[in-house]
């Protein structure tokens, strides 16, 4: 999978917005952009994913940017259970379902 | 009902030892996975099987085998046990898409300790 770049870690105050970036230059074509979470202590879940166009759902936003080269989670009002540690991942179609994760951007959020 | 269940949670043991850790999911998915996450928290794949095949990440020893009775479990052995074998292993499913849309279901994760 090709690689992304994110950093280490944010902080956000609760209940405010919070914009996770991740850059992803050599991303090709047909890679999907996913996104997963790790509470601490507890297996990845599942968050969000795109491939073109902003996507929303109950737990986030995905905003893609027109080039593809680079993508923002967007979580519309912190809370402190979404302190978790979060990774972007692309997704090559045909490419043994195997997730390759890099090392994330850990989001504290404070009370 | 949890969708991805292991067993152990916990598996401390000593240097040497054969082990294994159970993996269920109750999805109907096609796929399985075993990740493992060292001590500095990097997730890395070890493994993907379906009932048609099995996809090995090359850096896995050859210490470490899936086994699959049927579709709903993937067991993972692993043979005389060493010191950097401590880690936390997660296993995981989805559905068989070849899109790169589909979605993975993680377990609670074994916690595995050798001494």
């Amino acid at each position: 999978d090709a690689k992304t770049t994110q950093p280490n870690s944010m902080e956000s105050n609760e209940e405010e917005p919070v914009h996770l970036p991740c850059n992803h230059s050599t991303i090709s074509g047909t890679d999907y952009i996913h996104w997963y979470r790790q509470l601490p202590s507890q297996g990845p879940e599942y968050v969000i994913h795109g491939l073109t166009s902003n996507v929303n759902n109950r737990m986030a936003s995905l905003a893609i940017a027109e080039d593809r080269k680079s993508s923002t989670l967007i979580l519309h009002r912190a809370t402190l259970r979404d302190a978790a540690v979060y990774y972007c991942i692309l997704r090559q179609n045909n490419a043994g379902n195997m997730l390759t994760f890099g090392g994330g951007t850990r989001l504290m959020v404070k009370p | 009902d949890t969708a991805v269940s292991q067993t152990p949670k916990y598996l401390v043991t000593q240097m040497g030892n054969d082990k294994s850790i159970k993996c269920e999911q109750n999805l109907g998915h096609d796929t399985m996975y075993w990740y493992k996450q060292d001590s500095k928290k990097f997730l890395k794949i070890m493994f993907s099987y379906n009932n048609k095949e099995l996809i090995i990440n090359e850096t896995v020893p050859n210490r470490f085998s899936p086994k699959s009775p049927d579709k709903a479990h993937l067991n993972l052995h692993i043979n005389s046990l060493e010191l950097g074998d401590s880690a936390v292993y997660f296993c995981a499913s989805s559905q068989e898409l070849t899109s790169g849309q589909e979605t993975q279901y993680f377990g609670p994760g074994t916690r595995l300790l050798v001494l």
